[in-house]
């Protein structure tokens, strides 16, 4: 148990559907990220969430949509998603104003077919 | 844009052996962390390094930064099977901002 909760583990989903994917910590963390990461490239940050409010895009595309409607939990929306979209997508969270790092979920392999 | 390239890409070692991992920018992060990450699972910190020059020990795994703080590399040594995985080297974007970019990875595969 890491601490960070994300659900489903694994989601195929098709071009046209809508689906989410859930980040859950109670480990009394302020930030809280989306990262991206796919074969052969680095993890991309996408979003980055600080007392709910959302102090970075790192210029993702509009068919993802975060939500964090508290510290605890943060949602990634997904809609109308390209194949290239097929990754592992991570939450992390961490106590903003220190170097613990982060605390990453296990994550969601997205599959878009 | 930083980045950080880690060297090298794939190690497949046997049981036992030593080996060395690469974390290299031109630019200058003010801390850096070492992590891994099995297969299916995130990312694991095991170490932050802040103060240019800094070596940290967790057991059998060494960590450097480097004086310019913008390398810094991880030793194992006498491997185990248990260390297979993704080591990743992430470095704080702007001082103060907590927001990591990270590495091109390793991936060691330890044979029994």
């Amino acid at each position: 148990e890491t601490g960070v909760t994300q659900t489903p583990r694994h989601l195929v989903m098709g071009m046209t559907n809508k689906k989410s994917l859930k980040c859950e910590q109670h480990l009394g963390h302020n930030a809280m990220y989306w990262y991206k990461q796919s074969a052969k490239k680095p993890l991309e940050l996408m979003f980055v969430y600080n007392f709910k409010e959302q102090t970075e895009n790192n210029s993702v595309p509009s068919r993802f949509s975060p939500e964090c409607p508290n510290s605890s939990h943060l949602f990634l929306h997904l809609h109308t998603l390209q194949p290239e979209d097929s990754a592992l997508y991570l939450c992390a969270s961490s106590p903003r104003g220190t170097n613990y790092g982060y605390t990453f979920g296990s994550g969601t392999r997205l599959t878009v077919v | 844009t930083q980045l950080l390239e880690q060297s090298p890409q794939f190690l497949s070692i046997q049981e036992g052996e030593n080996l060395t991992v690469y974390c290299n920018s031109s630019s200058v992060f003010s801390s850096l962390q070492w992590y891994r990450q099995e297969p299916g699972e995130g990312p694991v910190l095991l170490v932050t390094v802040v103060t240019g020059g800094e070596v940290k020990k967790l057991k059998r795994l060494t960590f450097q930064f480097g004086d310019a703080r913008k390398d810094s590399s991880l030793h194992i040594t006498a491997a185990q099977p248990g260390d297979t995985g993704l080591y990743l080297c992430a470095g704080e974007a702007r001082s103060g901002t907590y927001k990591y970019i990270f590495g091109t990875g390793t991936r060691l595969k330890v044979l029994a």
